[in-house]
């Protein structure tokens, strides 16, 4: 099945610094590429998504980039904000949309 | 903008009974999942549900699992007979090619 490889699995950084969070997939099926953002109890919340038809896909602070070839994508954070601080899990589906499989986690700490 | 429910928030439970955890999906999603998360671990996939049926689930989702779509609108996981080990936090999910979560119901097994 599939395979998320996600790092680094800390994250600090200074308020107004940018987060970059590198994933690796197993699954050359793959087509979607979804990043989630969980703060402390809460539930995985949907920030940015790319599918595979695209290399690159920004939404104001946040970008996604994607290699095929190798595998690979990531999530860059610029200016970073304490707001920020949460734990990020990329995901992808794998064939089709029956498992959506995610990687283990980034704990970013935004430092005011 | 419609969201996932589920309920109930938080359950507690004597090891080796049956628990019962339920979701309202987003009304036009076709695809149904089921996750749960350790404290402090990542979101594990146990299974997914399409068309009415199990489309996909992964080892951790074993004989004492159980998913059913009962009514139009609900959509339950059954653990029948639970252990210590089954405390975590339980997210429904459902999907038109993306994943939305539930808040989750928090487990645990004494």
């Amino acid at each position: 099945g599939e395979n998320v490889e996600q790092h680094p699995s800390t994250l600090s950084v200074q308020e107004g610094d940018s987060a970059v969070i590198k994933c690796t997939y197993s699954d050359s099926a793959s087509n979607y590429f979804p990043w989630y953002k969980q703060e402390l109890g809460k539930r995985p919340q949907l920030i940015i998504d790319i599918r595979s038809n695209v290399g690159e896909k920004k939404d104001q602070r946040i970008a996604v980039t994607l290699n095929k070839t190798a595998k690979h994508f990531s999530l860059h954070i610029t200016e970073t904000q304490p707001e920020d601080s949460a734990v990020y899990f990329c995901a992808t589906n794998g064939q089709g949309y029956q498992k959506v499989t995610f990687g283990i986690g980034t704990k970013l700490q935004v430092i005011p | 903008e419609p969201e996932v429910t589920q309920t109930p928030s938080h359950q507690v439970t004597q090891m080796g009974q049956e628990v019962i955890l339920r979701c309202v999906p987003i009304s036009n999603h076709l695809y149904f999942y089921w996750y749960r998360q350790i404290l402090g671990q990542k979101v594990e996939f146990l299974v997914s549900f399409y068309n009415n049926e199990i489309s996909e689930k992964s080892e951790i989702f074993d004989d004492q699992f159980s998913v059913e779509r009962p009514d139009g609108s609900n959509f339950t996981l059954k653990i029948r007979s639970t252990k210590l080990e089954d405390s975590a936090m339980y997210f429904c999910a459902s999907s038109e090619g993306t994943a939305y979560f539930g808040p989750g119901t928090r487990l645990l097994v004494l």
